[in-house]
């Protein structure tokens, strides 16, 4: 069964560093997400993405955030510099038509 | 803003025994899913309800939704250790651009 994948699974960064958080979405989806969830707490909405540009976003995903789709497999997700407070699972999905959202294992950040 | 909340937020089972977990989310929707989310890993789609009234079944669970009441339910039949885990509902919003997780019910299931 195809499957969201998720790159790295776990990313040990600087405070202030920039990161970049990978995804390939599964082959024929057309709408993208990303989402995150602190440890022991809810996922919380991070910005939807379909047909190149971004539909939604949250308060979460401020100025130091921007996703990008490079090229037509990866979706991509960057904080510019970063925080403490960053410091997350996150998880990308990507969905087809009423089909539930699909998720990839997530990338477990942790900001020193 | 939609506000999801689920009930209880943690739930001690006991084998064979039956319960329900309440989703309530505060604006209309008719497209509500539940995951699955064993710890660490990722979050597991296990039903998707598109319209009121919707009833899935899969093996010992089943999932409602009442869109009037803004309420789904997720039944569990039978207990079994194998179901303990983290179980999520979210709702779509009108434009199925963000799902709005509620807290989350942790489930043990105890022999």
């Amino acid at each position: 069964e195809p499957e969201v994948t998720q790159t790295p699974s776990h990313q040990v960064t600087q405070m202030g560093q920039e990161v970049i958080l990978r995804c390939v979405p599964i082959s024929n989806h057309l709408y993208f997400y990303w989402y995150r969830q602190i440890l022991g707490q809810k996922v919380e909405f991070l910005v939807s993405f379909y047909n190149n540009e971004i539909s939604e976003k949250s308060e979460i995903f401020d100025d130091q955030f921007s996703v990008e789709r490079p090229d037509g497999s990866n979706f991509t997700l960057k904080i510019r510099s970063t925080k403490l407070e960053d410091s997350a699972m996150y998880f990308c999905a990507s969905r087809r038509g009423d089909q539930p959202q699909h998720f990839g294992d997530g990338t477990r950040l942790s900001i020193l | 803003e939609l506000k999801v909340e689920q009930n209880p937020l943690f739930l001690s089972m006991q084998e064979k025994k039956n319960y329900t977990i309440y989703c309530n989310y505060s604006t209309t929707s008719d497209r509500l899913y539940w995951y699955r989310q064993d710890p660490g890993k990722s979050l597991e789609s296990l039903f998707v309800l598109l319209s009121n009234g919707a009833v899935k079944q899969e093996g010992r669970l089943m999932a409602s939704l009442d869109t009037k009441a803004r309420l789904s339910t997720l039944h569990i039949t039978a207990a079994v250790h194998d179901l303990s885990a983290t179980y999520f509902c979210a709702v779509d919003s009108a434009a199925g651009n963000k799902l709005t997780f509620g807290g989350g019910t942790r489930v043990l299931v105890k022999p």
